[in-house]
């Protein structure tokens, strides 16, 4: 079946950088787009930006130009988020989601969730 | 600071039906299909509604969406206790250029 399994917890002091993987099986993984959300505890869903796994082209919210990296490995069908110079606020759960093909932005939606990674910022 | 809007809380009795509304604007919900997402307590979202009105393989038909305008509307009739669960809103917003989702919306069953 189609799913993504993410890496483990990660607990990271300020001003570092976290690289959380999501290793997608069950389906071509060069297909979809694969988008990263977080949430903090008890906020709602905060979209960061998709990949597309085969070109490796991005787009990235405004709110992390700069700071974030989404990348892939295809041989390994992983895609990986890096998040750099990390504060508290910072700390939550980060999800992986395919985005299901569509030819274009007005029917984007996530149809597959990973289980989330839980990125801890402290000293 | 989410673009779309939702009511923080909606709650509703065992069989009864109980709407979510999500406003939103001319660059999101105006222009592109609204998808509906259901996060159930320490789980991850799951997909809900799409393309405004459609149910994944294996959503119950007692859940179900509209759009109309900048908004959009998600019901659950014959409400269970095991909707309770955080609900969201999302679409594409052309003038970011990005994936917005909305405010949230827990569900209680009374």
């Amino acid at each position: 079946q189609v799913q993504l399994v993410q890496s483990g917890a990660e607990v990271k002091e300020p001003g570092a950088s976290v690289k959380v993987s999501c290793k997608a099986s069950g389906y071509t993984f060069t297909s979809s787009d694969i988008n990263w959300v977080r949430q903090a505890t008890g906020q709602g869903l905060e979209w960061m930006g998709w990949m597309n796994p085969n070109s490796g082209n991005t787009g990235y919210a405004q709110k992390f130009q700069g700071r974030v990296t989404m990348t892939r490995n295809t041989s390994i069908t992983t895609a990986y988020m890096e998040l750099s110079s990390l504060t508290s606020e910072d700390t939550a759960v980060y999800y992986c989601a395919r985005a299901a093909p569509t030819v274009t932005t007005a029917y984007y939606h996530m149809d597959v969730w990973g289980k989330g990674t839980t990125v801890t910022v402290s000293s | 600071q989410s673009v779309l809007t939702q009511p923080p809380s909606a709650s509703g009795t065992p069989g009864q039906r109980v709407t979510i509304s999500c406003s939103g604007s001319s660059s999101n919900i105006g222009s592109n299909t609204v998808n509906w997402y259901q996060q159930l307590p320490g789980t991850a979202p799951k997909l809900l509604i799409y393309n405004n009105n459609r149910r994944p393989s294996g959503v119950p038909d007692r859940f179900s969406g509209s759009k109309s305008g900048t908004s959009a509307s998600l019901a659950i009739s014959g409400l269970q206790s095991d909707d309770e669960a955080d609900y969201y809103c999302a679409a594409w917003d052309d003038s970011l250029n990005a994936y917005v989702f909305g405010t949230g919306t827990e569900v209680t069953v009374l």
